[in-house]
This record gives structure tokens, sequence and C-alpha cells, in this order.
């Protein structure tokens, strides 16, 4: 049990819509991490927000859009989805000072037809 | 080329069996090191660290190379419970870092 809960565990959208995936980290997880991982490959970086300041962003465009709040929930928003957007989106959140360990959520497994 | 490179595998090996894996990573300036486990689409869970010194826990021996930039798992004697994906993970910098993921080697032990 990491305390990180991510939601809905599954979703299905079709092209063009648009989605938003939530994750609840534990208490004083002032840092939190996006990833993309698709079908055969490892998770790749997506951004990251600490104290509610996106803080790093990996190779994806501006449709990928984040939020965190101040209970130590977040956000990640895609806008017009695609095929290829399908994937297992995974959170994962640390605490202040501490980034060797993350604790990541069991993940949103996103279908895209 | 990729952050972090791995052999996908799958590797198959029986009970018992000592078994290793392999990566490499391109970014000199990475400087934190570890192995994930991922079981068939869960999340990563933190395996081990991995140390310049090399550092071991239990049954698993990870060893780093910065001359190189080669890191390594080796696994003794295998369980049934060991069949998962070892993601290979390195983070460059500040404690705020993002982490580069390899695309993870699959090992079945079989009994």
């Amino acid at each position: 049990e990491t305390g990180v809960t991510q939601s809905p565990t599954h979703l299905i959208k079709t092209r063009g819509q648009q989605v938003t995936l939530r994750c609840s980290s534990q208490s004083g997880h002032n840092t939190v991490s996006w990833y993309q991982q698709a079908l055969g490959q490892g998770p790749q970086f997506i951004f990251q927000y600490y104290r509610e300041e996106e803080n790093g962003r990996g190779n994806f465009p501006p449709r990928f859009s984040g939020l965190q709040f101040p209970n130590y929930s977040s956000e990640l928003n895609v806008n017009a989805l695609e095929l290829d957007d399908s994937a297992l989106y995974l959170c994962a959140s640390s605490l202040e000072g501490d980034n060797e360990k993350l604790f990541f959520g069991s993940g949103t497994q996103l279908s895209v037809l | 080329r990729k952050e972090v490179e791995q052999d996908p595998g799958p590797f198959n090996v029986p009970e018992g069996a000592t078994v290793a894996f392999n990566c490499t990573y391109s970014n000199s300036a990475s400087q934190s090191f570890f192995w994930y486990r991922q079981d068939c689409r869960k999340e990563p869970k933190l395996l081990m660290s991995v140390y310049s010194s090399g550092n071991e826990d239990g049954r698993f021996t990870a060893q780093l190379n910065r001359a190189s930039q080669y890191i390594s798992l080796l696994i003794r004697d295998s369980k049934l419970s060991d069949s998962a994906t070892y993601l290979c993970v390195v983070r460059r910098g500040s404690t705020l870092g993002r982490l580069y993921f390899g695309r993870g080697t699959q090992l079945t032990v079989w009994p």
C-alpha cells in the first residue's frame, strides 16, 4: 500500500475527446510526477509538479496539462485524444526532501478508440 | 538514442537458476540508479537502489560501472515469485529530477 490512489482505474474514450485523470497522494508529498507507459515500454515522464507549480516536463505536447492542489491531489488532462494516447498513466509522489523513494499509484489504463 | 537501453528478453529460467540483466545509460550526468520491478500492468515498485560499490539485498545483487555507463542486476536461486518485468531506472541531478526508465526485461521463472 503506497498511499497513492488513482482514479479511474480504467477508462475508454474516443479520438478527439478530452480526459481528466486524478491522483491523490499522502499528506506531505509535495512532489508529484506523471508517467505514460505504452504497452511493452517503460514509463515515460510527462511532467512534474512541486508545490502546485510545474517543475519539469518531458517530450509531450501542450495538450497534456496538469494541476496540483494544496490537498496533495493532482490531475492530468489530455485534450484532443489520439489513438497513441492509449496507455497506462501512472502518478508518483514523494515526500518533501526525499526524492529517493517514489510512491506510485496503481495507474489508470486509458484506451482511445 | 534512448536514455536507458535494456534487453527486453524474455528470459525464461527454471527455479533455482541464476539470471543476470544488464542495461546501459547514455547520459554521463546521471547520478542515481535503481532497479524497479513491475508485475503485469501494475505500478512499478522499487527493488533496490544501485551504488558504485555494488550492493546486495538477499538474492539480488546490483552493480554499477560509471565508466562504461552500465548497470546490472543478478538474481540468484530464482523463485516463481520473481516472475515480473525488471526496469532499469536512472535519474540525473537534483532531488527533484525525473526518472528515466528502460523498457524493462521480462523474466519468467518456471517450476
